[in-house]
């Protein structure tokens, strides 16, 4: 069965600096994606960014970076340069059948001036 | 924006009373979700659509049941509402082709019920 573990339930980062929210996943599929969604406090699901399995390099998406280590199956979103516009859930998901998504808990991110 | 709106955004209601949410899209997209959050919890699928009237159960689909007879239309009912069910739910469609060849979900702003 496929599974995602964040295993951080919280953090709190300095503003200006980079930081890492940490993704395992768990499949026995060869061919996988997975998804980063910010959720602000204001409630939306955002999609952030996106990472395939067969994709020789990390993905990239403006101040959001993937850093995808197949053999250790972890996905870890880094923010470079955090803003206080950063504060908030962060869930990584992971592609199943039918193009349904399976969700880890989420790591909340607060930003401190 | 994704064209996804969700009716109504809020709703208090009681024990045993049927409750209907919309989800509707305005881009003709085949697959439709529905989805419900709980504090400590990422998001579970309570069912899904991939056409009209092609409609199947997600992880947490006791007591829940959908309806799609259009493709820009997806009804979650609660056929007699309980505690429990008290959730924030989010619809989303999956677009094709945004995301590497995977198709990436967007969702709607959400629905707060509370069951009381």
């Amino acid at each position: 069965a496929q599974k995602i573990t964040q295993t951080q339930p919280g953090m709190f980062v300095q503003e200006k600096e980079a930081v890492t929210l940490d993704c395992t996943y768990d499949t026995s599929d060869p061919s996988y994606g997975l998804f980063w969604y910010k959720q602000p406090s204001s409630g939306e699901m955002i999609f952030l960014i996106y990472q395939g399995s067969y994709d020789q390099q990390n993905a990239t998406e403006g101040r959001y970076s993937l850093n995808f280590q197949k053999a250790r199956k972890s996905a870890n979103l880094v923010i470079s340069a955090s803003q206080l516009g950063d504060s908030a859930m962060y869930f990584c998901a992971m592609e199943g059948s039918n193009y349904q998504l399976i969700w880890g808990a989420g790591t909340k991110l607060i930003i401190k001036p | 924006d994704a064209g996804i709106t969700q009716s109504p955004r809020h709703k208090v209601t009681e024990t045993g009373t049927p409750v209907t949410l919309r989800c509707h899209q305005t881009e003709n997209h085949r697959y439709m979700y529905w989805y419900r959050q709980d504090p400590g919890h990422g998001l579970r699928l309570i069912h899904y659509s991939y056409g009209v009237k092609d409609t199947d159960k997600g992880e947490v689909s006791d007591g829940y049941s959908v309806s799609r007879s259009k493709t820009e239309d997806f009804l979650l009912t609660l056929e007699s509402a309980t505690s429990s069910q008290t959730s924030v739910y989010f619809c989303a469609i999956s677009v094709p082709g945004t995301s590497g060849n995977t198709d990436t979900q967007y969702f709607g702003p959400g629905t707060r019920l509370t069951v009381l």
